[in-house]
C-alpha cells in the first residue's frame, strides 16, 4: 500500500500564477482533505472532499478550490498566488463511514514557493 | 471549537519516558482528545486518542485528568525517532464537522542521545 501519495514534492510559482496540486488517497478511503502549513505553524484545513463535493470549508477565500475525481483522488487549485500562499500543503484521507474519530493519513506534502 | 495549550518545546534523554502536556479547560463533554505527531519532511500521523479512560497502544499511552481538563501523552522510552512535533487536538462527534482537524502550535520535542 503506498499510503497518501502528492505531487509535486516542490513547487516555485511568482505572485499572480495558478497552481494546481494533487493528491491520491490510500487505498480504501473515498474522503479527502487539504491543509496548508505555514513555516514554524500547524496545519490548517482548507476543505475535504467526499463524494466529489466539498463538503466542509476552512476559513479560506475563494482563490482555493477543488475537485475530487469518481477514482478519489483529488486536486487543489489556488488561483491569483500571493506571497503569503507559500506553504506546505498537506493532503490527508480516510473513510467517511469510519466516523469522526477515525485516524486521517497524511501524505508528505507538496512544498509551495510563491515568488 | 473548544482550544489545546501545549508546552512550545521539551527535551528528552533516549530510552527514558516522556511526558508531554496538553491543557483543555474548555473542553465538552463530548469531545475526543486526540493526539497527531509530525515527524521532519513528512505529513502528521495519528498516535493515539481517548475520551475519558487511559488508553495504550504500541505508540504510546494517554492519560485524561479526572475533570477532562487537562491530558498527558507518554512515551515509556524514547527513541531519537520520536523527535518530532506533537499535536494535541479535540474532536467534536458532530455529523457536520466532518473529519476536520484543528490543529495548534503543538509542542516540539528534542530528544538527546
Amino acid at each position: 500500500d503506498a499510503g497518501v501519495t502528492q505531487s509535486p514534492t516542490h513547487l516555485i510559482k511568482t505572485r499572480g500564477q495558478q497552481v494546481t496540486l494533487r493528491c491520491s488517497p490510500k487505498s480504501g478511503h473515498d474522503t479527502v482533505s487539504w491543509y496548508q502549513q505555514a513555516l514554524g505553524q500547524g496545519p490548517q484545513f482548507i476543505f475535504q472532499y467526499y463524494e466529489e463535493e466539498e463538503r466542509q470549508r476552512g476559513n479560506f477565500p475563494d482563490r482555493f478550490s477543488g475537485h475530487q475525481f469518481p477514482n478519489y483522488s483529488s486536486e487543489l487549485n489556488v488561483n491569483a498566488l500571493l506571497l503569503g500562499d507559500s506553504a506546505l500543503y498537506l493532503c490527508a484521507s480516510s473513510w467517511w463511514g469510519g466516523g469522526f474519530w477515525d485516524e486521517q493519513f497524511f501524505g508528505p506534502g507538496t512544498r509551495l514557493t510563491v515568488l | 471549537d473548544a482550544k489545546t495549550t501545549q508546552p512550545n518545546s521539551m527535551e528528552s534523554n533516549e530510552e527514558e519516558p516522556v511526558h508531554l502536556p496538553c491543557n483543555h479547560s474548555t473542553i465538552s463533554g463530548t469531545d475526543y482528545i486526540h493526539w497527531y505527531r509530525q515527524l521532519p519532511s513528512q505529513g502528521p500521523e495519528y498516535v493515539i486518542h481517548g475520551l475519558t479512560s487511559n488508553v495504550n497502544n504500541r505508540m504510546a499511552s494517554l492519560a485524561i485528568a479526572e475533570d477532562r481538563k487537562s491530558s498527558t501523552l507518554i512515551l515509556h522510552r524514547a527513541t531519537l525517532r520520536d523527535a518530532a512535533v506533537y499535536y494535541c487536538i479535540l474532536r467534536c462527534p458532530d455529523n457536520n464537522a466532518g473529519n476536520m482537524l484543528t490543529f495548534g502550535g503543538g509542542t516540539r520535542l528534542m530528544v538527546k542521545p
